[in-house]
């Protein structure tokens, strides 16, 4: 079946150390999104990319980074300059030029501090 | 700058009908869509709307008025499945979604 997996659900991160979030689709899709949920809160855009090997950041890139070396990956990385990274993280893809197709989610990775 | 507000919390009893209501100040506009999210989960499109009018899908159905930058997610025949938080979401300038905050809504018997 085709897809978005994200690895792994649950992820705990000690202070100061950075964490690579995983993100596959096999849809063929273009696009690419990172978002951010926090708890009661709607989903905050943190990097897309609409093609392999370029990326802009959404409205809260700070202390994020990306890559996109393959049309089916789309890595995110937490550095230990972001803050307050404990939140749910979504992975999201969608075919680049068709306006009213949705995008599609993983299940997401939750992310906590130790 | 982009601003998206719909309400935070409704309750409904099964078998009712609940409107959720969003409204949107956007720099530029490309269709708005909602999407229903349980907890823990990953959302899941429910609808599109980018013309004037009311789009039915079963027992949802979406409005829009560009003019006045507002939409509403209509849910009729509530069952308690439909106890989740939708979300809404406006697709401006470029391929980038701007969610609002979400409307959870708990269905009771």
């Amino acid at each position: 079946d085709g897809g978005i997996t994200q690895s792994p659900k649950y992820l705990f991160r000690k202070e100061g150390q950075n964490v690579t979030l995983s993100c596959e689709q096999n849809l063929n899709h273009d696009a690419m999104y990172w978002y951010r949920q926090d708890p009661g809160q709607g989903l905050r855009l943190i990097y897309y990319s609409q093609i392999v090997n370029d990326f802009q950041k959404g409205d809260i890139a700070e202390g994020y980074s990306v890559s996109r070396e393959k049309k089916e990956s789309f890595p995110l990385t937490v550095t230990s300059a972001q803050k307050n990274p404990t939140a749910f993280y979504l992975c999201a893809s969608r075919d680049r030029d068709f306006g009213n197709q949705p995008q599609h989610f993983g299940d997401g990775t939750r992310l906590s501090i130790l | 700058g982009q601003n998206i507000d719909q309400p935070t919390e409704m309750t409904a009893t099964e078998g009712a009908i609940v409107q959720i209501n969003c409204t949107y100040q956007t720099s530029g506009f490309n269709g708005l869509f909602w999407y229903q999210q349980h907890a823990g989960e990953a959302p899941t499109f429910l609808s599109y709307n980018v013309l004037d009018g009311l789009e039915e899908k079963g027992r949802f159905s979406s409005f829009l008025s560009r003019s006045k930058g507002y939409s509403y997610l209509l849910l009729k025949e509530l069952q308690m499945k439909d106890s989740a938080s939708y979300l809404c979401a406006v697709k401006a300038a470029g391929n980038k979604l701007t969610f609002g905050g979400g409307t959870r809504v708990l269905v009771k018997p």
